[in-house]
């Protein structure tokens, strides 16, 4: 069974980059059935998709944050990364890193898989 | 960007009842792309439904998804104690992938 764990700082202060990793397990990152995405969580607020990646190093970004978004892969390590550059304190939030299914005609698919979720505090 | 609104905002049920939760969507969802999530305070998101009306695996039947174009909906035909939680639909079937607001589901 698939398992995803994120990890990274819980304390960014403003204007730095935070970076996040998720290691996945139980499962390869390569797999072609797959593709992989990261979704924050404000605290008592809905859920934002921030971007994905698929085993190819093909990117997908929001709008709202790409300016900010880097998203790349390491199939060495099973783990694929976020960093988001000139963080305010509205980037405070829980992040998660989930894996999506790869459907028919390369169509991206909803996310069966998450991981438990990171929060990250931007903060002086 | 396709702009998901779920209503009603808290849905107030007791055990046993039927859940009827809403998510209409600002322009049509390709191929009833549309996920349903179950949130519990603390825990990540659990995929219910896919494809507006497909259950994931291990999902009681007691849920059960319906709709396509703009409107879906989320049944949940007898609550059951574990069931009170956030719900979320989610769209994937157009970039960016987008979330409605979520229904809090609460105890009566």
């Amino acid at each position: 069974q698939v398992q995803l764990q994120e990890s990274g700082p819980g304390l960014v202060k403003p204007s730095q980059t935070l970076s996040l990793t998720c290691t996945v397990s139980g499962g390869s990152i390569s797999s072609g059935s797959n593709y992989w995405s990261w979704i924050r969580q404000p605290a008592g607020k809905g859920l934002e998709w921030i971007g994905r990646i698929y085993s190819s190093g093909s990117t997908n970004y929001n709008p709202s944050l790409k300016s900010r978004i880097t998203i790349s892969v390491d199939m060495s390590t099973n783990q694929f990364s976020l960093k988001l550059s000139s963080v305010t304190a509205a980037d405070t939030a829980v992040y998660y890193c989930a894996r999506g299914v790869r459907l028919g005609y390369g169509d991206y698919g909803w996310f069966d898989t998450w991981g438990q979720g990171t929060l990250v505090t931007v903060s002086s | 960007e396709i702009v998901l609104t779920q209503s009603p905002g808290t849905l107030s049920l007791s055990p046993g009842e039927r859940a009827t939760l809403s998510c209409r969507a600002s322009q049509s969802v390709s191929s009833s792309y549309l996920a349903w999530y179950q949130q519990k305070p603390g825990q990540a998101p659990r995929l219910l439904i896919y494809g507006a009306s497909s259950r994931a695996t291990d999902i009681p039947d007691r849920f059960s998804g319906s709709g396509s174009g703009t409107d879906f909906t989320l049944t949940i035909s007898r609550l059951e104690p574990e069931d009170f939680a956030v719900y979320y639909c989610q769209q994937y079937g157009s970039s960016p992938i987008t979330f409605g607001q979520g229904t809090r589901l609460e105890i009566k």
